[in-house]
């Protein structure tokens, strides 16, 4: 089975220039969550869907973001303009009906330098 | 505000000696704590998970120690292997909201 996937999966850009990142998650799963990786700040939610809507957006750092999720195979992350420190390394992730487990699968990642 | 903290940063061990990462949280509402494990590269992955219901979790060469009363949990990984060198984050997450809260992480290096 094909687990979650990521678009694209290296991203180099910039200042100024509009970023989308793009994720499809695993079929059947209800769940999709946005993460963000650096050094600085670890693993940190951006945002979190469920059933293509938006639940929590707190972690969303500033109006330049902004995600979709648009059917419940598709969600984008959009960055616009985007700012040297948003280089990161972007996961999404999905998880089936909420149950005991809660286990989030993660994709492989998109690899975002802006210039 | 960091809700999870983890230790340590960084970790050596023998190959067949045991890894033991630890975790702290914040938050009495946490009702959910799983560990992943991220190789270079690669989106975080699933190792273990324990609800605060047990004291302990045991998955092959891997156990959760859990202490409600101290809200901390740890990671202890017997027989470590080359293989196992990765870095392991400790998780959290509440009932109603399923995203979780991930600690820093520690980057563990198993020299053979």
């Amino acid at each position: 089975d094909a687990g979650v996937i990521q678009s694209p999966r290296h991203e180099v850009t910039e200042m100024g220039q509009e970023v989308t990142l793009r994720c499809k998650p695993i079929s059947g799963h209800n769940s999709l969550f946005w993460y963000r990786q650096t050094m600085m700040r670890g693993l940190e939610l951006l945002i979190y869907f469920n059933n293509n809507v938006p639940i929590d957006d707190s972690g969303m750092p500033e109006d330049r973001f902004s995600a979709k999720m648009p059917n419940a195979s598709f969600s984008t992350l959009k960055i616009q303009p985007s700012e040297p420190r948003d280089s990161a390394v972007y996961f999404c992730a999905s998880s089936p009906e909420p149950g005991y487990t809660d286990t989030q699968y993660f994709g492989p990642g998109t690899r975002l330098t802006v210039l | 505000q960091q809700q999870v903290k983890q230790s340590p940063q960084s970790l050596i061990v023998q190959k067949g000696g045991i890894s033991i990462i630890n975790c702290a949280y914040e938050n009495t509402a946490f009702d959910y704590f799983p560990w992943y494990q991220q190789f270079p590269g690669k989106g975080p992955a699933l190792l273990i998970a324990i609800r605060p219901d047990v004291s302990e979790k045991k998955e092959g060469r891997f156990t959760i120690s859990f202490n409600k009363s101290a809200k901390q949990f740890s990671l202890h990984i017997m027989d470590s292997q080359p293989g196992d060198s990765a870095t392991y984050f400790c998780a959290a997450s509440k009932g109603g909201r399923r995203a979780l809260t991930f600690g820093s992480g520690t980057r563990l290096q198993v020299q053979p």
